[in-house]
């Protein structure tokens, strides 16, 4: 149990539908990351939030709109996607961003099918 | 831009030791990292290392970093079936990033 939470644990959805994918971490932290993984292919860094601001973006496509409204709590919504962002969304979290020790906390991915 | 290079298959019987490597271009990497990541699930934090350590170890975890030859290996000793999963070592960089190696999948024969 690593106290970040993702739900849910599997998507599939069309290219014309709108969801939403959750992050919640129970660590008290102040920032908040969504990874890409794709097969084959490093890690990829999408979105930082941090104290609720966001402070990276990645040059991620405008189909991918992330929201954050409180510390605890990062979302990412979808729509219009296409099949190649068929992949493992990973949500992070670190005590903070910048300056100290971000040793970030994973929570288990939600895989997404994109038909 | 920063590049971080790992095996990506690596197999050894039950019992053995593996040794997972890593090699990375930042020099001025702070924190240094490895993620296991089990079929299925997220990344799971193993250990880290600070970079003006060359050694640090955890049970049946060593790490070693040769920051010379920007170098970080994982060694597991009394490797196990469990421990089969991919190893992903990360470093931070002095922009405050932590990027990712693309992963290294341990197999463990029994």
């Amino acid at each position: 149990e690593t106290g970040v939470t993702q739900t849910p644990r599997h998507l599939v959805m069309g290219m014309t539908n709108k969801k939403s994918l959750k992050c919640e971490q129970h660590l008290g932290h102040n920032a908040m990351y969504w990874y890409k993984q794709s097969a084959k292919k490093p890690l990829e860094l999408m979105f930082v939030y941090s104290l609720e601001e966001r402070v990276e973006n990645n040059s991620v496509p405008s189909r991918f709109s992330p929201e954050c409204p409180n510390s605890s709590h990062l979302f990412l919504h979808l729509h219009t996607l296409q099949p190649e962002d068929s992949a493992l969304y990973l949500c992070a979290s670190s005590q903070d961003y910048g300056g100290g020790e971000e040793t970030q906390y994973f929570g288990p991915g939600t895989r997404l099918l994109v038909l | 831009g920063e590049d971080v290079e790992q095996s990506l298959f690596l197999s050894v019987r039950e019992g053995d030791s593996s040794v997972i490597n890593c090699t990375y271009t930042d020099s001025s990497s702070t924190y240094l990292y490895w993620y296991k990541q089990e079929p299925g699930a997220g990344l799971q934090l193993l250990t880290y290392i600070f970079s003006n350590m060359d050694m640090k170890q955890d049970q049946r975890l060593t790490v070693l970093l040769n920051k010379k030859d920007k170098h970080l290996s994982l060694r597991i000793a009394d490797t196990q079936t469990g421990d089969s999963a991919i190893y992903f070592c990360a470093f931070q960089t002095s922009y405050d990033k932590v990027i990712f190696g693309p992963g290294t999948s341990l197999s463990v024969i029994p």
